[in-house]
């Protein structure tokens, strides 16, 4: 079966810092990737997807994401930490011949000004 | 905005009770997902419905079932409640069933069994 792992359950980052969270799959195939963020009292929504195509990807609102064969890793970047980016973030993954997705526990994302 | 809507978006209910929670998917989406996310399990895949059938299957308890209308739209039923069954339930949906398309999630219904 599938797992995430994402390293961290919180992260607190200054405003304007790198965030980095980390996420580590086992697959025994190619998998989908997909990167997730929860804000307070709302569903998921995507912030970006790996599909075997580039493996920087890039996303919305700043983020962007590399996928690493090597290191079964799809870790999630941003340069420069906003406010506004307070939310939890999940990495999912899907296989190839599957549909359901496999998240990951979450990271909960603190920016302090 | 997700296009995708669910209600009631909460509900209270005492255990053993049974509850019906639904979920409209965006306009043209054929498949519908429903996901589970508690403190303890985390986010967790229930069942998956394309046009009408099941395709795929999770941590579904027996207690839970689904169904997808001919309209699309889906159900999620569950019954004789536990306390453990307090949750935030989302529904998603995507384009086609077997494809790598993005699921869009709804805004989740917050069930609290007392």
């Amino acid at each position: 079966a599938q797992s995430v792992t994402q390293l961290g359950s919180h992260v607190s980052v200054s405003e304007g810092a790198l965030v980095l969270l980390r996420c580590n799959y086992s697959s025994s195939v190619p998998p989908y990737l997909f990167w997730y963020v929860q804000y307070p009292n709302q569903g998921l929504q995507l912030l970006l997807k790996y599909t075997s195509a580039a493996t920087l990807v890039k996303g919305i609102n700043g983020f962007e994401a590399e996928f690493k064969k090597s290191e079964t890793s799809f870790h999630l970047t941003k340069p420069s930490a906003h406010m506004s980016d307070a939310a939890e973030y999940f990495c999912a993954v899907r296989e190839a011949a599957g549909n359901k997705l496999t998240f990951g526990g979450g990271t909960r994302v603190l920016v302090k000004p | 905005d997700s296009g995708v809507t669910q209600t009631p978006k909460h509900l209270i209910t005492a255990t053993g009770q049974r509850v019906t929670l639904r979920c409209s998917p965006r306009s043209g989406d054929l498949s519908v997902y429903w996901y589970q996310q508690s403190l303890d399990q985390g986010l967790q895949f229930l069942i998956q419905y394309y046009n009408g059938e099941e395709r795929a299957k999770g941590n579904i308890l027996e207690r839970f079932s689904a169904q997808q209308f001919p309209d699309l739209h889906s159900e999620l039923n569950l019954s004789s409640l536990e306390l453990g069954d307090s949750a935030l339930y989302f529904c998603a949906s995507s384009v086609e069933g077997g494809s790598v398309y993005e699921q869009y999630f709804g805004p989740g219904t917050r069930l609290t069994v007392t």
